[in-house]
């Protein structure tokens, strides 16, 4: 596609369950980031890879968080047994290049996980 | 660590009227700065950049300038639209390989006619 496709658009969790969500970067990009953005705030990141490589996950909050991107093109992010703290919206952004800084990230829509 | 500050919102202005939005910085070293947009209903779009002291940014009317010395990177239009009513959030990168982008809370800007 043109863009950054994020599935699904809008989650809703009970308390515990564990949730997956998705990012389809626009195809040729290298890196690829998560960002969770909760109510009012900024994004703040979460996890970087470059292809298949995570390198960096210094933000993923805990270990309920994981992410893999392992044909270097799809991205998941997995939220185990999810709390309610983990109540956000989940950004999924891609660059050409091989980091944030050295062109412009596009970034999706979004997935609104709610959890209950 | 890194951050970024930028004014609380939301701002409201009328159409026509002048705009500043105020992003000041924290950073080692000589990071790149941004300004990202969030029109309703869509994803985050960049909408000027700046990679070192001194230089301006512009895109759509909008301008900021890299201050090193205020440490500082001020959004300003001249003449807002209605169509400029969006989330506006200033950002900023460390100038390395795999670094990721640092932002502000966010400031929503709303015009009216």
């Amino acid at each position: 596609g043109a863009g950054v496709s994020q599935s699904p658009r809008y989650k809703v969790a009970k308390r515990g369950q564990d949730v997956a969500l998705r990012c389809d970067p626009i195809s040729g990009h290298v890196s690829l980031f998560w960002y969770q953005q909760a109510l009012g705030q900024g994004p703040e990141f979460l996890t970087y890879f470059q292809n298949e490589a995570q390198l960096d996950k210094s933000g993923l909050p805990s270990d309920r968080f994981f992410a893999e991107r392992p044909e270097g093109s799809v991205s998941t992010l997995k939220i185990q047994r999810t709390q309610q703290e983990d109540s956000a919206v989940y950004l999924c952004a891609s660059s050409q290049g091989r980091g944030g800084n050295t062109g412009e990230l596009f970034f999706g829509e979004g997935s609104r996980l709610t959890v209950l | 660590g890194d951050s970024v500050t930028q004014m609380e919102g939301p701002v409201t202005l009328s159409e026509e009227a002048f705009l500043t939005i105020n992003c000041t910085y924290t950073a080692t070293g000589y990071p790149s700065l941004f300004w990202y947009v969030q029109y309703p209903g869509e994803g985050l779009q960049l909408l000027l950049k700046a990679t070192k002291a001194d230089d301006k940014g512009s895109n759509k009317g909008f301008e900021a300038t890299y201050r090193k010395e205020t440490t500082s990177f001020h959004l300003e239009k001249g003449s807002v639209q209605v169509s400029d009513s969006a989330v506006y959030f200033c950002a900023l990168s460390a100038n390395q390989a795999g670094t990721a982008l640092i932002f502000g809370k966010g400031t929503t800007l709303s015009v009216s006619s």
